[in-house]
């Protein structure tokens, strides 16, 4: 059974940058099925995936158009976790950011808020 | 970016009627390599995070009532509720996984009318 823990500050000033980490149980990071995603949901817009990270004998990243400028996603194999750098952020990047695995999500979490604000 | 449209916005249904949600993608999300189509649905209350109802656009999860059913193919899917019960009212929303990026529908809302 896949279980996720994120973690990470839920309040950041103008900006600084956004560190977000999920550790994951019942899965490797580094499974060659597997893909390790970010996604934010706020009310100005909506469901909105970030990116992802996956190990395909090497790894890949892939990212939205809308952050690629200021994103990384990165994962640790020795923490078996994955983590997400969002630099400069602003009050839009203001949202309850989820940590999930695979191409359809089933399990999401609680998901954490995060606040951009002065 | 293949962009999933939703439809209605909102909809007010009488408890025991179906509720019929449509989703709609601005390209084919049918996968070659096992002929499915690459479409989920998802359901949200109030202050919880969103719960997967259906993915292969027709495969209900374990644990989710029967009386919710995918539906379509290619561009165009539906989720039904056939027969609305209160514990269903809820935001609605479709994702396609064929590419990244993946993208969400804007949702629907279903109430009690």
């Amino acid at each position: 059974q896949l279980h996720l823990q994120l973690s990470g500050p839920g309040l950041l000033k103008p900006s600084q940058t956004l560190s977000l980490t999920c550790a994951i149980s019942g899965d490797s990071v580094s499974s060659s099925s597997a893909a390790w995603n970010w996604i934010r949901q706020s009310p100005s817009r909506g469901l909105e995936w970030l990116g992802r990270t996956y190990y395909r004998s090497q790894w890949y990243n892939d990212y939205a158009v809308s952050v690629r400028s200021r994103i990384t996603i990165s994962a640790d194999t020795s923490k078996n976790q994955f983590s997400l750098q969002l630099n400069s952020v602003t009050p839009e990047d203001t949202a309850i950011y989820y940590c999930l695995g695979g191409y359809f999500f089933a399990n999401w979490g609680q998901g954490t808020l995060v606040t951009v604000s002065s | 970016d293949i962009v999933m449209t939703q439809s209605p916005d909102s909809l007010a249904v009488s408890l025991g009627e179906r509720a019929t949600i449509n989703c709609k993608s601005s390209q084919s999300v049918l996968l070659s390599s096992n002929n499915k189509d690459s479409l989920a649905w998802y359901q949200q209350k109030t202050g919880q995070p969103p719960k997967m109802l259906i993915y292969w656009a027709t495969t209900r999860e374990s644990g989710v009532p029967d009386r919710f059913s995918g539906g379509g193919s290619g561009t165009d899917f539906t989720l039904t509720i056939s027969s609305l019960q209160a514990e269903d009212v809820a935001v609605y929303y479709c994702q396609q996984y064929y590419t990244t990026p993946l993208t969400f529908g804007g949702g629907t809302k279903v109430e009690i009318k």
